[in-house]
Order: C-alpha cells, then structure tokens, then sequence
C-alpha cells in the first residue's frame, strides 16, 4: 500500500525565511506526485504534478522537486498569506485513481 | 472555467432528515470525485465516478448514495446519517481516471445533530 509521511507537522516562519517542507513516500511505481495547499474550512487547491526523479515545477514562491523518495516543497521569502497546510499526495501503480494524502504540514507566516 | 463547485457551503441536518449535496463542472472533466475530511486529516476518498458511472465506492455505508445525472454534475444522497458523520464533504474532479490532478471543489460543511 501507498504510504506518504510529511514533515515537519507544523511550520512557522517569519515573513522572508525561506524554508523547506518533506514529502518521503513509499509506492510501487510512482505515476504521480501531487502537491495541494489548503486554507482553513476550503477545498484543497492543485499547485503542481510531479512524475519523475530530477524533475522541478515553480510558482511564484513555491518551488517543488522529486526524487526517488522524497519530494520537497521550497518556500522562498514567504509572505503572511502563504499561511495555509500543504498537502502532498501520491498516485503509483495499477491504482488509476486513488490520490493517497499525507497528513500535511502547516505553515504558519508571522509578519 | 476551471472551478468546480458546490451547495450548500454548510449544512445542518437531524439524523432523521433526507438532504443532497451537489457538485458541478464545467471543464469537460469525464472522472468525479467524492471525499470526506474531518478536522486536521486528509481527504479520504469515499466515490469516484468515469463517465457518469460509478467505478469505485471505498466501502461507504449505504446511508450515503451518489448520484450522477450528466457529465458535468455529481450528487451526493444523505439520508440516516449519524453525528459521526459530521465533517467537510469534497467533490473534484479530473480530465480522465489516470495520472492526472484532481481539482477540487471548495466543500460543503456538513453538521449532523
């Protein structure tokens, strides 16, 4: 079975310290790795696909890369409103259709 | 359009009433979803539909009873329900059943009493 164990559980930051976030997962042939950030209440909201080791995607603050085992989520000098729980989630196998989740990190921004 | 949507955004209901979420896209998406979360967990997956067909139900009481009457719309039939089922109810949805992103809905808050 899919396994994902995110860390840190919690993260809290100053406006501007650049940080990063864990994803390590175990899965039988990765065919995706899905990173989601979530506000209080709300829907999780997609912010990037991974396929395959070596491979990076990057939005405006976030940057996420991948490796055989791990994946990390890089916030570069964030801001009070990137405060939200990021969700890392994985997809491997014959499993067409299943996004197992971790348990997720929150990030916490003091101005 | 790259949203998907969901009514009611909160609802309380007796655990004799009969009550329907609903769920709708309009991105051509042929893959639905639907998720519960309780408070600080993840998503648990509970249906997917592809193609307007129910492919999976992950073991969910019968108390619970999807529907989907057309490619863009997702139903979710709740009737019985107990005080543990309190919890944020997500829909999403993707392109196809695959190694896609699924997009997700902003949730109905769902409070049994």
């Amino acid at each position: 079975e899919d396994q994902v164990t995110q860390s840190p559980e919690a993260l809290r930051l100053q406006e501007g310290e650049s940080s990063s976030l864990n994803c390590s997962y175990t899965v039988s042939g990765l065919r995706g790795l899905f990173w989601y950030r979530q506000d209080p209440g709300k829907g999780p909201e997609f912010l990037f696909t991974l396929y395959s080791a070596g491979e990076e995607k990057e939005k405006e603050r976030l940057k996420a890369t991948l490796t055989k085992k791990e994946s990390f989520l890089h916030i570069t000098a964030p801001k009070p409103e990137d405060s939200a729980t990021y969700l890392c989630a994985v997809q491997g196998g014959s499993n067409d259709y299943k996004l197992s989740f971790g348990a997720g990190t929150t990030v916490t921004v003091r101005a | 359009d790259t949203e998907v949507t969901q009514t009611p955004k909160h609802l309380v209901m007796g655990m004799t009433n009969k009550k329907s979420l609903k769920c709708e896209q309009h991105m051509g998406h042929r893959a639905m979803y639907w998720y519960k979360q309780k408070a600080k967990k993840p998503p648990e997956l509970m249906f997917v539909y592809s193609y307007e067909k129910l492919s999976i139900n992950e073991s969910v009481p019968s108390r619970f009873s999807p529907e989907c009457p057309n490619s863009s719309l997702l139903n979710l039939h709740l009737h019985a329900l107990q005080p543990e089922d309190s919890a944020l109810y997500l829909c999403a949805s993707s392109p196809i059943l695959g190694v896609n992103e699924q997009f997700f809905g902003p949730g109905t808050r769902l409070t049994v009493l």
